[in-house]
């Protein structure tokens, strides 16, 4: 069965500090897709990134970037720059079995900016 | 843009009250979903639908039901809530095609007295 494991319950830099949330997967399929999610304060998920598995190519998008690493199963996101807006709890989230877009999401990381 | 909307932010239900949490979305999704999120535990599905009508258990299905009769429209429902049953749930939607995104809704707090 697949599995999403992030071990970070909390993290508090002070704000301009960069942070590095942690996402380590386990899955028998060769295809599957990985996802980031943000929670905000207001409760609504917001989608950040989907990756698939035949994609190990890092992204970044301004101030967000994300490392894909398939020999140790992780997705680690990465926030440069950090500002208060971006505390959040944030989601990594896995989607496998050909068919089914069933999402098997991590416990979550609550990020605190110190202004 | 995206639309997912539940019908309540807040809820207080007493012991043993049916409890109908309704979700809607307006982007034509084929998949619904129903979540319940807790402290320490993240996101985890309760039931999902394919289509109207259509239904299946997710991984912690006991003690709720779910309705699809309208592709725009699904329901959970607390057939006899539970003080357990405290959470915040979360409905989203996304087409049928397992790359696709999932849209969230704000979510529903559910507090069972």
């Amino acid at each position: 069965a697949q599995k999403v494991t992030q071990a970070q319950t909390e993290i508090s830099v002070v704000e301009k500090e960069d942070v590095t949330l942690d996402c380590v997967y386990e899955t028998r399929d060769t295809t599957y897709y990985l996802f980031w999610y943000k929670q905000p304060p207001s409760g609504e998920l917001v989608f950040l990134i989907r990756r698939n598995s035949f994609d190990e190519q890092n992204e970044i998008s301004g101030r967000y970037s994300w490392n894909f690493q398939k020999s140790t199963s992780s997705f680690n996101f990465t926030i440069t720059a950090s500002q208060v807006v971006d505390s959040a709890v944030y989601f990594c989230a896995l989607s496998e079995d050909f068919g089914n877009e069933k999402l098997t999401f991590g416990t979550g990381t609550r990020l605190t900016i110190i202004p | 843009d995206v639309k997912v909307t539940q019908s309540s932010r807040y809820l207080v239900k007493r012991t043993g009250e049916k409890v109908f949490l309704e979700c809607v979305q307006d982007m034509d999704h084929e998949n619904m979903f129903w979540y319940r999120q807790d402290p320490g535990l993240g996101l985890r599905l309760i039931y999902f639908s394919y289509d109207v009508k259509m239904k299946e258990k997710g991984d912690i299905p006991e003690g709720y039901s779910v309705s699809r009769e309208k592709k725009e429209r699904f329901s959970l429902i607390l057939e006899s809530a539970s003080t357990n049953q405290t959470s915040m749930y979360l409905c989203a939607s996304s087409h049928r095609d397992r790359q696709e995104t999932q849209y969230f809704g704000p979510g529903t707090r559910l507090l069972v007295l």
